[in-house]
């Protein structure tokens, strides 16, 4: 299992600012993903984050908008850059402490609330 | 990303009742197929999973039916409780560790 603390919790925030969330893993993991989920939707993968490498973005998230840092294996961070309202969503992080394949769970963090004023 | 299609949107069920919940996915590369029920203010907590080479899969008020050559696969939940209101994700993935694609969600709410 893993458990996951992310931070902050909510936030609300000037649009054109930017804010970093971060992840901490109290276990040493492989992959990280970001996920958003903006209210009353599904989770939408942001990027897949490996230690060491560079993250892995889908389609219709740039790293520019984006940027994430991994720099061990127990931490990652997302930051939200250039904020406008659209921006406002639900961000998590998650983990597959198994490595990922069948049977692997996912665990996710709480998740950070954001609101873009 | 594969989509994978959830229904219903909502789900209103008396306490007893039996709540059933749709998926169906695209992609045969799925093998990998997760529900996860989600709190508010929480993240999403893995409920029950199943693979593609099993029909059933039964946890104790919570069942998985899967069907192959439909491509669906559903979750029912027997003795519907008021403590099971909750947003319920399907989702799915490939062996090879891919991050999850989940379904849109299904808020479920059962009234005592």
């Amino acid at each position: 299992s893993a458990v996951i603390s992310q931070k902050p919790s909510r936030d609300i925030c000037q649009r054109g600012t930017s804010l970093t969330i971060q992840c901490q893993v109290d276990s040493q993991v492989t992959m990280m993903f970001w996920y958003r989920q903006q209210p009353g939707q599904s989770l939408t993968l942001i990027a897949t984050a490996n230690q060491g490498s560079e993250a892995t973005y889908e389609s219709g998230f740039v790293i520019d908008k984006f940027p994430i840092s991994r720099p061990n294996l127990t931490f990652s961070t997302l930051t939200v850059s250039n904020m406008s309202p659209e921006d406002s969503s639900i961000y998590l992080c998650s983990v597959e402490p198994g490595g990922g394949g069948w049977g692997t769970e996912a665990f996710f963090g709480q998740g950070t609330r954001l609101t873009v004023v | 990303q594969q989509q994978v299609k959830q229904s219903p949107q909502s789900l209103i069920v008396q306490k007893g009742g039996i709540s059933i919940i749709n998926c169906a996915y695209e992609n045969t590369a799925f093998d990998y197929f997760p529900w996860y029920q989600q709190f508010p203010g929480k993240g999403p907590a893995l409920l029950i999973a199943i693979r593609p080479d099993v029909s059933e899969k039964k946890e104790g008020r919570f069942t998985i039916s899967f069907n192959k050559s439909a491509k669906q696969f559903s979750l029912h939940i027997m003795d519907s409780q008021p403590g099971d209101s909750a947003t319920y994700f399907c989702a799915a993935s490939t062996q090879a560790g891919t991050a999850l694609i989940f379904g849109k969600g299904t808020t479920l709410s059962v009234s005592s």
